[in-house]
């Protein structure tokens, strides 16, 4: 298997744009984390869903993020309009839940608005 | 409120020695506790993990050590190689609560650690 695939590695916009970072997770995974990454707050959990449902969705910093999964094999995060502050590195993680506790992270995608 | 407090921010240790890495959580309800292990570029990568029901679990030069009266669990790592220098990141989660949001992972905010050969 491939692993979870992230897309783009890299994306730099300016800040008002519409930004969409998505995700493949592992086939067969029934249940995928999105995460931002700072050297100030960490690994922070953004929204998990189960079976494509978003199940806890509290660590949304605000309503400019929205994240969908539309089938078990895709999904995307989605920040409009984009402001520097978000500024960071999304990984998206899947899991095999309740079987199997590890997750698995992607590459991530560095984001930079300017 | 940061559930799960982890030290030291950074450790540089001498190639051969040994790496301790510790993690405090507030919630008793955690019941499962993983340790990550994060490369430059990469994504973390499950490293090792261990249930209250076992006071230290071992793998290889990787152990951790669990004190669930005191709340803390810490990461050992023996024999201590460049190529261990990479971020580790505790975390915790509920694991038997019965699923829904319990399953999601809170994790500590990381090491930094540096072997110098």
């Amino acid at each position: 298997d491939a692993g979870v695939i992230q897309s783009p590695r890299h994306e730099v916009t300016e800040m008002g744009q519409e930004v969409t970072l998505r995700c493949k997770p592992i086939s067969g995974h029934n249940s995928l984390f999105w995460y931002r990454q700072t050297m100030m707050r960490g690994l922070e959990l953004l929204i998990y869903f189960n079976n494509n449902v978003p199940i806890d969705d509290s660590g949304m910093p605000e309503d400019r993020f929205s994240a969908k999964m539309p089938n078990a094999s895709f999904s995307t995060l989605k920040i409009q309009p984009s402001e520097p502050r978000d500024s960071a590195v999304y990984f998206c993680a899947s899991s095999l839940l309740p079987m199997n506790t590890e997750a698995f992270f992607g590459q991530g995608t560095r984001l930079t608005v300017v | 409120q940061q559930q799960v407090k982890q030290s030291p921010q950074s450790l540089i240790v001498q190639k051969g020695g040994i790496s301790i890495i510790n993690c405090a959580y507030e919630n008793t309800a955690f019941d499962y506790f993983p340790w990550y292990q994060q490369f430059p570029g990469k994504g973390p990568a499950l490293l090792i993990a261990i249930r209250p029901d076992v006071s230290e679990k071992k793998e290889g030069r990787f152990t951790i050590s669990f004190n669930k009266s005191a709340k803390q669990f810490s990461l050992h790592i023996m024999d201590s190689q460049p190529g261990d220098s990479a971020t580790y990141f505790c975390a915790a989660s509920i694991w038997s609560g019965g699923g829904g949001s319990n399953y999601k992972l809170t994790f500590g905010k990381g090491t930094l650690l540096t072997v110098n050969p």
